[in-house]
């Protein structure tokens, strides 16, 4: 089994709609979480950080449930730049483990 | 400010070829790393070096060496290369500690291993 499960996709998804996907992890004693973006052919870049409160940066939520080892990424009103993969990223003990990715794909 | 610089961009070896992979970062970031992303399958960790004059083993090492040359230089070789090396390779940084945070990573090099 994998440590970092992601559904890949591809969630096509209408230009201002909203999009949610979940990420699972393994390790119930991982600290931290994180999401990365990842442009087609392009290294993978720091979306947001995953808080134990839920945390939200623009039209982008975050959201962490421990009990149920997961995490998830909302995207409201979705724009064409937000075409991309999404990577779920977990830290273990200093070891980050990275998911393979949900793919995104916003149509006009 | 460039970041994260790897070369060479792309690469087409023949089985067992060497060859070194160059990264560069300007952050001034304690730690680097190598990873390679291969389709349906998460970036996986090579090798990394928490500091200048350190470098430890991750989760797919065989077949792959390194140097910290220092803090700015950290190298990646492929003393003999196989078909299943074919891969995306990144080289990031970070600015190092107990937990990881953001880490850059470079363009990424294309290698192809015939």
């Amino acid at each position: 089994r994998k440590e970092v499960e992601q559904d890949p996709g591809p969630f096509n998804v209408p230009e201002g709609a909203t999009v949610a996907f979940n990420c699972t992890y393994s390790n119930s004693a991982s600290q931290s979480f994180f999401w990365y973006r990842q442009d087609c052919r392009k290294e993978p870049k720091l979306l947001m950080s995953v808080y134990s409160s839920g945390n939200e940066d623009g039209r982008f939520t975050a959201q962490l449930n421990r009990a149920s080892q997961y995490i998830s990424l909302l995207i409201r009103d979705s724009k064409l730049s937000d075409s991309a993969t999404y990577l779920c990223v977990v830290n273990s003990w200093g070891k980050l483990q990275f998911g393979a990715g949900t793919q995104v794909v916003v149509t006009p | 400010n460039a970041g994260v610089t790897q070369t060479p961009k792309f690469q087409v070896l023949k089985t067992g070829q060497s060859m070194t992979l160059q990264c560069a970062q300007d952050m001034n970031h304690n730690s680097m790393y190598w990873y390679r992303q291969d389709p349906g399958m998460g970036l996986r960790l090579i090798y990394y070096s928490a500091s200048e004059g350190t470098t430890d083993k991750g989760e797919v090492p065989n077949g792959y060496n390194v140097s910290r040359l220092n803090k700015r230089e950290f190298s990646l070789r492929l003393e003999s290369a196989a078909p299943s090396q074919t891969s995306v390779y990144f080289c990031a940084s970070a600015e190092g500690g107990a937990v990881p945070y953001e880490q850059y990573f470079g363009p990424g090099t294309r290698l192809t291993v015939t």
